[in-house]
């Protein structure tokens, strides 16, 4: 079956400290691999997607991901977090025609000053 | 940058009662979407819509939903008697082509509460 996981549902971290949020996937086709953030009231905004090539990908906002087939994981990362990086972070994976997104969970981001 | 529009930002209805979520896409996106997010749980897809016709529905999406381009920009999303199970956020989402090079766009969302 089709699935997302995102183990931590929630994650707290200093303000300048480096960040890894963590998700894995089952997909049987080759996925199409997404993060969004999404902060209080506010939609969701893409930061950053990889569908080939390098499996390095940057985003927006200073965040970063690594798709590793071999573990089936997207995970983001970013070197020093910012108070205002605080929101909830969603991993989604689609089919490479990009019909519909399956979604994970979401992560609860929180930063100490 | 260009933005998908939704309204109205919250709505309370009384259970039975038929609502119509509005949206708006980016202007030259040919490909829309319904998602919801039930509190505390995932986001769900609901449904695709491309050429004036739905592409793909999930087992969500039965008889009481429905969705609309009436004018060639609005997007509706129809509940027609809402139960309290409804009650969710609901994103509308849009894509100006399909494959990889293409990401969605969402918009704000709508805070559905049925009562």
């Amino acid at each position: 079956a089709q699935s997302v996981t995102q183990p931590d549902i929630h994650i707290t971290v200093s303000e300048g400290a480096s960040l890894e949020l963590r998700c894995n996937y089952s997909y049987g086709a080759t996925p199409y691999l997404f993060w969004y953030v999404q902060s209080p009231g506010q939609g969701l905004q893409l930061l950053l997607k990889y569908f080939s090539g390098d499996t390095l990908v940057q985003g927006i906002k200073g965040f970063e991901a690594e798709f590793k087939r071999s573990q089936s994981s997207f995970n983001l990362r970013k070197p020093s977090v910012h108070w205002s990086d605080a929101a909830e972070y969603f991993c989604a994976v689609g089919a490479q025609d990009n019909r519909k997104l399956i979604w994970g969970l979401g992560t609860s981001l929180a930063v100490n000053p | 940058e260009p933005e998908v529009t939704q309204t109205p930002s919250h709505q309370v209805t009384q259970m039975g009662q038929e609502v119509i979520l509005r949206c708006v896409p980016i202007s030259n996106h040919l490909y829309f979407y319904w998602y919801r997010q039930i509190l505390g749980q995932k986001v769900e897809f609901l449904v695709s819509f491309y050429n004036n016709e739905i592409s793909e529905k999930s087992e969500i999406f039965d008889d009481q939903f429905s969705v609309e381009r009436p004018d060639g920009s609005n997007f509706t999303l129809k509940i027609r008697s809402t139960k309290l199970e409804d009650s969710a956020m609901y994103f509308c989402a849009s894509r100006e082509g399909t494959g990889g090079l293409y990401g969605y766009t969402f918009g704000s969302g709508t805070r559905l509460t049925v009562v």
